[in-house]
């Protein structure tokens, strides 16, 4: 089954541990992206990648990092998470920047 | 700074009855996206507007896209329960990074 997937789905941190989402798709897409949804916010896209080896920051990407070493996953990376990156974070990908994306099932982040 | 202005946040609408739902930008962009989230879950997609005058129609929603005027709407055809749900515009920036709007959530009513 085509899909994108997330891990872990929820996840209760402390401030200051370092912790890693990933992101893997199925579908051979060369874009993907990450996002996070806040209440009244909308989504605000983070980091994305249009290739391998080849990310780009969003809107909003400090504190956080990314990498793109294979062209499948697309690990989401907070060295020092703080209360304020408490949120929903949706991982995505398309075939071609341009085209529809395709949406992880998203992670619930809540940092103490 | 690309803003990305939906209205309304917040639509009731009454079964039968048709509605629009109004995605505002504020610089030139001729790429622009409708995604729908149901409550608890992802987003899943439903229309990509890719030039000027860009018509799609999926069942009761229609979209269009007017890249002079900066405008899209997502048009909905006597309304039915099952399209409850909060409705996304996002807009390509430039270099395909993603300005989302903030959502309009729509309730449909007997």
């Amino acid at each position: 089954e085509a899909q994108v997937t997330q891990n872990p789905r929820y996840l209760i941190t402390v401030t200051g541990k370092k912790l890693t989402v990933t992101c893997s798709q199925n579908m051979n897409h060369e874009y993907m992206s990450w996002y996070r949804q806040d209440p009244g916010l909308g989504l605000r896209q983070i980091y994305y990648s249009m290739n391998v080896e080849v990310t780009d920051k969003g809107d909003v990407p400090e504190g956080y990092k990314v990498s793109r070493k294979e062209k499948r996953n697309f690990p989401l990376i907070l060295e020092s998470p703080s209360p304020n990156q408490t949120s929903l974070y949706f991982c995505a990908s398309s075939l071609l920047p341009y085209n529809e994306q395709f949406f992880g099932p998203g992670t619930r982040l809540t940092v103490l | 700074e690309l803003k990305v202005e939906q209205n309304p946040l917040f639509l009731s609408m009454q079964e039968g009855k048709n509605y629009t739902i109004y995605c505002n930008y504020s610089t030139t962009s001729d790429r622009l996206y409708w995604y729908r989230q149901d409550p608890g879950k992802s987003l899943e997609s439903l229309f990509v507007l890719l030039s000027n005058g860009a018509v799609k129609q999926e069942g009761r929603l229609m979209a269009s896209l007017d890249t002079k005027a900066r405008l899209s709407t997502l048009h909905i055809t006597a309304a039915v329960h099952d399209l409850s749900a909060t409705y996304f515009c996002a807009v390509d920036m430039g270099d395909y990074k993603l300005s989302f709007g903030a959502g309009t959530t729509v309730t449909v009513r007997a």
